[in-house]
C-alpha cells in the first residue's frame, strides 16, 4: 500500500522568505510524486512531478522538489515567497496503482 | 473554456435527500476521477473511469453513492438519502493518459456540499 504523511498542517512565513513543505511517503518500489498547489475556492493544480532520472526537480511558479530514497522524502521548496502563494499545498504518491494517494495538505500562510 | 467544469458549485440539501453533482472533463481525456475533499483532510479517492473499461468503485464510502459516466465524456456523483457526514467539497478530475497514475491530473473547481 503507498501512503504519504505531510507533518506540518499549517506553516507561516514572511514575504520574500524561504519555503521548505516537508512530504515523506511509503511505497515498496520507486514512487511517482507529486506536489499540488490549491487556491482558496479552486481546484488543484499540478506544481511539479518526479518519475525518474534527476532527483531535483524543477516546477512552475519557481517552485521545486528534491527526491530522496534514503529518507523517503520529497520535500517542497522556494527561495522567495510571494504573498500569492498562500494556498494549500498537496503532495501525492502513486505507485503500481494507477490512483495516486494524496496527503492532508499543508497550509501556507504569508505575512506581509 | 477548456478546463474542468463541474456543477453546481454550491449544493445545500436537507438531511435525506438525493443530490446530482455534475463534471464535465477535458474534451479527450479518457480518464475521470471523483475525490471527496473534507474539512482538514486530504483528498478521499471515491471513483475513477478509463474509457469503456468497468470503473473502479472502490473508494465509494457507502452504497448510497454511485457515478456514471455517459459516453465516455460527463460523468455525475449520485449520493442517496443525503447524512450530514456527507458535507464535504466534491472534486473530480481528468487526465489524458491511460496509466493515470503516472499522468498529470487537471481538476475542477469542486462542488461544496452542504447537508443539513
Amino acid at each position: 500500500a503507498q501512503s504519504v504523511t505531510q507533518p506540518d498542517i499549517h506553516i507561516t512565513v514572511s514575504e520574500g522568505a524561504s519555503l521548505e513543505l516537508r512530504c515523506n511517503y511509503s511505497y515498496g518500489a520507486t514512487p511517482y510524486l507529486f506536489w499540488y498547489v490549491q487556491s482558496p475556492g479552486q481546484g488543484l493544480q499540478l506544481l511539479l512531478k518526479y518519475f525518474s532520472g534527476d532527483t531535483l526537480v524543477q516546477g512552475i511558479k519557481g517552485f521545486e522538489a528534491e527526491f530522496k530514497r534514503s529518507q523517503s522524502s520529497f520535500n517542497l521548496r522556494k527561495p522567495s515567497v510571494h504573498w500569492s502563494d498562500a494556498a494549500e499545498y498537496f503532495c501525492a504518491v502513486s505507485g503500481g496503482s494507477y490512483i495516486p494517494t494524496f496527503g492532508r495538505g499543508t497550509s501556507l500562510i504569508v505575512h506581509p | 473554456g477548456a478546463g474542468v467544469s463541474q456543477s453546481p458549485s454550491n449544493k445545500v440539501t436537507e438531511k435525506g435527500k438525493d443530490v446530482e453533482l455534475r463534471c464535465d472533463p477535458i474534451s479527450g481525456h479518457t480518464a475521470l476521477y471523483w475525490y471527496r475533499q473534507s474539512l482538514g483532510q486530504g483528498l478521499e479517492f471515491l471513483i475513477y473511469f478509463q474509457g469503456n473499461s468497468a470503473p473502479d468503485k472502490s473508494g465509494l464510502p457507502s452504497d448510497r453513492f454511485s457515478a456514471e459516466r455517459t459516453g465516455g465524456s460527463v460523468s455525475t456523483l449520485t449520493i442517496q438519502r443525503t447524512q450530514q457526514e456527507d458535507s464535504a467539497v466534491y472534486l473530480c478530475a481528468s487526465s489524458l493518459s491511460p496509466l493515470a497514475g503516472l499522468d498529470t491530473q487537471y481538476f475542477g473547481p469542486g462542488t461544496r456540499l452542504t447537508v443539513l
